[in-house]
């Protein structure tokens, strides 16, 4: 049984601190997503990679906030440094491209999220 | 501004009728739209799409009407049944970018 893997699955950290959220996604899958999650945005997409090179990272606040894919089987979020404004919860997906690339037509697979809270 | 609106923060029905859950969206570049349902605890699973090419997509007790004029997508649940309760998300897509909206919860009553 296929599943995306996040780690860790809660943080809790201080203003101010470096945080590294993990994602190994599904096996063979070439496309992996950064979203987040907070009561008033609802789910805001991040970042977007394809074949491990970002694609899409207009979400994402450049000044703090770095992407990146490592190799095939790991991504890694990380927020230095981190501000009470970026607790939520933060979810990986992975999915596997059709030839147009196209972000809206990938079934995406979903991680079980990482709750960060910035005191 | 969001692109994509669920103006229904909850939804109740009782077990066995039809739950009708609504989106809107203002982005008429968006060509591919889905609904995904979540659990506490766990991400979002991919429920059912349609392309801006169809106006219906039916799949078991689901289905997913688009109304492209409107603007306007709705994701029908016939019976609904007491797994179905989950926040449920519409997005909607084009080439370069997707976009959820904030969720419905919606509540199946036995």
């Amino acid at each position: 049984d296929a599943r995306v893997t996040q780690t860790p699955r809660d943080k809790v950290t201080e203003m101010g601190q470096e945080v590294t959220m993990r994602c190994q996604p599904i096996l063979g899958h070439n496309t992996v997503f950064w979203y987040r999650q907070t009561m008033m945005q609802g789910l805001e997409l991040l970042a977007y990679f394809r074949n491990r090179a970002p694609l899409d990272d207009s979400g994402m606040p450049k000044d703090r906030f770095s992407a990146e894919m490592p190799d095939a089987t790991l991504a890694t979020l990380k927020i230095q440094p981190s501000e009470p404004r970026d607790s939520a919860v933060y979810f990986c997906a992975s999915g596997l491209a059709r030839t147009s690339g196209h972000p809206g037509l990938d079934t995406q697979y979903f991680g079980p999220g990482t709750r960060l809270t910035v005191l | 501004d969001q692109q994509v609106k669920q103006n229904s923060p909850s939804l109740s029905v009782q077990e066995g009728r039809i739950s009708i859950l609504n989106c809107d969206y203002t982005n008429s570049m968006f060509d591919y739209f889905l609904w995904y349902k979540k659990y506490p605890a766990e991400g979002p699973t991919f429920l059912i799409s349609i392309s801006s090419i169809k106006d219906k997509n039916e799949d078991g007790r689901f289905t997913v009407f688009l109304n492209k004029s409107a603007k306007h997508l709705s994701l029908h649940i016939v019976p609904s049944q007491p797994g179905d309760s989950a926040v449920y998300f519409c997005a909607s897509g084009s080439a370069r970018q997707l976009t959820f909206g904030s969720g419905t919860q919606l509540t199946v009553l036995p």
